[in-house]
């Protein structure tokens, strides 16, 4: 089976502008999380989507936000860019079911994002 | 909440040495534990999980990990380090009705000096 995939890998963009991420899950996989990782913060998690929902949320402005599509693949959105959002956004796919807790999340590459 | 602490933001070791990387964790529940490993420029890979079956894990590439709830730590050792092994560590921790999202530490770079 093919893994997680993220794209772009490396994006580059400016202060005040907007960017979409996306991240194709493990076939077969119905739940997708996000998580931002810097050096500063470390991991955090931004939130998880299963079955087109938002399943739940993490500590971000509304700023970070996210979709899923029927076919599981999903998207997060950040607008208006800030300095601080420099990282390196990482998905991360799952079966989930019974509710998911406990189940190995994949993970994909991540996308390097650099906002100057 | 919950929470996980790991000692050691950098640990090295000499090649053929034990490896120890240290996590405690801070949980209501019995919680669910991971490690994960990220080499450079990479994502995230499993090396093992407890979800109470057993309170002695065995991972992969020679890694184990002990559940201690007395202590609530769940360390990770491995009898002989290779220099394959230099990397980044994380432990991390889900359940509580948090669904399946995972509380990081703040991870662990371990080095291997040949």
């Amino acid at each position: 089976k093919a893994g997680v995939t993220q794209t772009p890998r490396y994006l580059i963009k400016t202060r005040g502008q907007q960017v979409t991420l996306s991240c194709s899950p493990i076939s077969g996989h119905r739940s997708v999380s996000w998580y931002q990782q810097t050096p500063g913060q470390g991991l955090q998690f931004l939130f998880e989507y299963f079955s087109e929902t938002q399943r739940n949320k993490g500590n971000f402005p509304g700023r970070f936000s996210g979709r899923q599509f029927s076919n599981s693949r999903s998207e997060m959105n950040v607008s208006t860019l800030e300095l601080g959002d420099s990282a390196l956004y990482l998905c991360a796919s799952s079966l989930a079911g019974s509710g998911g807790a406990g189940e190995t999340q994949y993970f994909g590459p991540g996308t390097r994002l650099l906002v100057l | 909440a919950q929470s996980v602490t790991q000692l050691g933001s950098h640990v090295s070791v000499s090649e053929g040495a034990l490896v120890l990387l240290r996590c405690n964790y801070s949980s209501s529940v019995p919680p669910y534990l991971f490690w994960y490993v990220q080499y450079p420029n990479q994502g995230l890979q499993l090396l093992l999980k407890y979800t109470s079956a057993a309170t002695l894990v065995k991972g992969i590439n020679g890694f184990e990990a002990e559940f201690k709830k007395s202590e609530t730590s769940f360390h990770l050792t491995k009898p002989s380090a290779h220099m394959s092994d230099a990397a980044e560590y994380f432990c991390a921790v889900s359940g509580n009705n948090a669904g399946n999202m995972l509380t990081f530490g703040g991870g662990t770079r371990l080095m291997v000096k040949p």
